[in-house]
């Protein structure tokens, strides 16, 4: 089993509508949590932390349930340059930082 | 302040031939690390270091080796190249391994023939 899994996709949306990716992690002693964001070929770039509370960054949600080991992104209002792959990160206090296999999302007019 | 500069950006090799990738960062950052990255896949730790002096092997680290002189600079060495290397590389930083928020480079594209 991977450390980390991803719904593995793709999701094709039309502008405008909602999608929630989700994320589990097999590693109980996993101590922070992140979304990043890759476009075709490109280099990851973090989309935003995820914790305990929740947070949101405008039309982003972020969620993480500790006890079931799950973490979610929500995206609202979707738009065509939402349109990439959603990579979810989960790291350990030594800094090992392990990546999920991403989910594709595609958002059409 | 250029980030992390990773070279080459592409490279072909032949198997059994030897290089090193480079990758250097100017933000003082702690914790450097290399990935690789297949097609359709996520990135997979290869090595990574916590600091100048200290390595520690990743996930796939096999036909790979590092080291770490300096806090600015990782080199990322293959050995004996093999197809099953072709990939696309990525070094990333971070300021420390506790506030482990990646930076990374743009990648170096390998192929193996």
């Amino acid at each position: 089993r991977k450390e980390v899994e991803q719904d593995p996709g793709p999701f094709n949306v039309p502008e405008g509508a909602t999608v929630a990716f989700n994320c589990t992690y097999s590693n109980s002693a996993s101590q922070s949590f992140f979304w990043y964001r890759q476009d075709c070929r490109k280099e990851p770039k973090l989309l935003m932390s995820v914790y305990s509370s929740g947070n949101e960054d405008g039309r982003f949600t972020a969620q993480l349930n500790r006890a079931s080991q799950y973490i979610s992104l929500l995206i609202r209002d979707s738009k065509l340059s939402d349109s990439a792959t959603y990579l979810c990160v989960v790291n350990t206090n030594a800094g090992k930082s392990t990546f999920g296999d991403g989910t594709t999302l595609t958002v059409k007019p | 302040n250029a980030g992390v500069t990773q070279t080459p950006k592409f490279q072909v090799l032949k198997t059994g031939q030897s290089m090193t990738l480079q990758c250097a960062q100017d933000m003082n950052h702690e914790y450097m690390s290399w990935y690789r990255q297949d097609p359709g896949m996520g990135l997979r730790l290869i090595h990574y270091s916590v600091g100048a002096g200290i390595t520690d092997q990743g996930e796939v680290p096999n036909g790979y080796n590092v080291s770490r002189s300096t806090t600015e600079d990782f080199p990322l060495r293959l050995l004996s190249a093999a197809p099953s290397q072709t990939s696309v590389y990525f070094c990333a930083s971070s300021y420390s391994t506790r506030a482990n928020v990646l930076t990374f480079g743009a990648g170096s594209r390998l192929t193996v023939l």
